[in-house]
């Protein structure tokens, strides 16, 4: 069975706060995605990675960094957390190639104070 | 403009009946065209690509229009645990190499 998985399912940080979200997958997939997902706006690219050390901005990258240092997984960092940071992260991987089937982790909701 | 739009809905049907959800894309260019699905709470799954000349699974039905950048979805005999939110996805950027979320249409199937 696939499986994505994300190192937190709700997390609480405050203002300014570095944060850290991690996913694996143990797919051995080469593509991996970090989203976030808000009432009215759906799922927003921030950043994905082809590649290990390979990556490329999504829509909304603003904010936000990552790593990928090994294939199965890819981390999002919130470098000085802000309150319109709050939100569901999502994370799928999928294999190389844009077509291919994501999927997706079961999500961390963040809440920033 | 977004480029892939979709009616949020919700559309409330009865058990048992046909309901059909558009999606419009801005991308002319645009080559592959997905349906997801999620439930309230979930993570979003793969429900079936889109071909160019339609296809089928089961209930489920989907048709690209490529002259009206739009997709469907049609969903006959309806059932409660039809009840989800169904992402329209389309690789709306050939020089990227990640897909493009709609912000979904949310279905609620009735007893």
């Amino acid at each position: 069975d696939v499986k994505v998985t994300q190192s937190s399912r709700y997390l609480v940080k405050r203002t300014g706060e570095k944060v850290f979200l991690e996913c694996v997958q143990d797919m051995d997939h080469e593509n991996m995605f970090w989203y976030r997902q808000d009432p009215g706006l759906g799922l927003r690219l921030i950043y994905f990675s082809y590649d290990v050390k390979m990556k490329e901005k999504g829509d909304i990258p603003e904010g936000y960094s990552v790593s990928r240092e090994k294939k199965e997984r890819f981390s999002l960092i919130l470098e000085s957390a802000s309150t319109n940071q709050t939100s569901m992260y999502l994370c799928a991987s999928s294999l190389s190639g844009v077509d291919n089937e994501q999927f997706f982790g079961p999500g961390t909701r963040l809440t920033v104070l | 403009r977004k480029e892939v739009e979709q009616d949020p809905g919700p559309f409330n049907v009865p058990e048992g009946a046909t309901v059909a959800f558009n999606c419009t894309y801005s991308n002319s260019a645009s080559q592959s065209f997905f349906w997801y699905r999620q439930d309230c709470r979930k993570e979003p799954k793969l429900l079936m690509s889109v071909y160019s000349s339609g296809n089928e699974d089961g209930r489920f039905t989907a048709q690209l229009n490529r002259a009206s950048q739009y997709i469907s979805l049609l969903i006959r005999d309806s059932k409660l645990s039809d009840s989800a939110t169904y992402l329209c996805v389309v690789n709306g950027d050939t020089g990227r190499r990640a897909l493009t979320f709609g912000s979904g249409t949310r279905l609620q199937v009735q007893p």
